[in-house]
């Protein structure tokens, strides 16, 4: 079982709705929870971190974890275009220097 | 805040060389880099973790021999590829860690250095 899991996708909505990005991971001492967005040829780019259960809201983007379902996701309100992209989840377990565990990424195709 | 730098950009090499990328972190200063390298199509892959002053430690299955790392202080870590063989072309990309008082744990990433060894 990987450590990290997302849906490869491509993930497609139209201008204007939710998109929803899923990702679990499988450590129970997994401790913070990252968001990252990388466009094609270009590096990562933080979107927003949390680290306790619920929700957090940062503009357009909300993060929501539940840490009994090892589980957490990434809303997008009013998605658009430029949001286009690959969706990197990112888990830094206890105890192991700070690394982070980075899943496979969800492509997410915005249509006009 | 919370820059990180890259250089070069890209770099193209031939067969045998070896290569230099610089990693500054440019208005923080960063306890911890780390090295990534990503092929077309895939996720990142952590190759090194970077402690200023400090040998790196490297993931399992990348020579650390042939990736040479050095975090000389607080604002820099370099990456050499040394003998570099096509099969070594990818994008490279470090981040640093250490950005501030409420987001330490959070890993900010330079731009990348693509490297193409002919």
């Amino acid at each position: 079982q990987k450590e990290v899991e997302q849906n490869s996708g491509p993930l497609s909505v139209p201008e204007g709705a939710i998109a929803s990005l899923n990702c679990t991971y499988s450590d129970r001492g997994s401790q913070s929870f990252f968001w990252y967005r990388q466009y094609s040829g270009k590096s990562p780019e933080l979107i927003m971190f949390i680290y306790s259960n619920g929700d957090k809201e940062d503009g357009r983007f909300t993060a929501q974890l539940n840490k009994a379902s090892q589980y957490v996701s990434l809303l997008i309100r009013d998605s658009q275009p430029s949001d286009s992209a690959t969706y990197l989840c990112a888990v830094r377990i206890y105890n192991q220097g700070g690394k982070l565990i980075f899943g496979q990424g969800t492509e997410l195709s915005v249509k006009p | 805040g919370a820059v990180v730098s890259q250089h070069p950009s890209w770099v193209i090499c031939k067969s045998g060389t070896s290569v230099k990328i610089e990693c500054r972190s440019l208005d923080f200063q960063a306890t911890t880099m780390f090295w990534y390298r990503q092929f077309p199509k895939q996720s990142l892959m952590l190759m090194a973790t970077s402690n200023e002053g400090s040998k790196a430690t490297y993931e399992q299955g990348v020579e650390k021999d042939k990736f040479l790392i050095n975090h000389a202080s607080l604002t820099l870590s370099t990456l050499t590829v040394t003998s570099a063989h096509p099969e070594d072309s990818s994008f490279y990309i470090c981040s640093a860690r250490g950005g501030g008082t409420t987001d330490w744990d959070t890993q900010y990433f330079g731009p990348g250095t693509r490297l193409t060894v002919l």
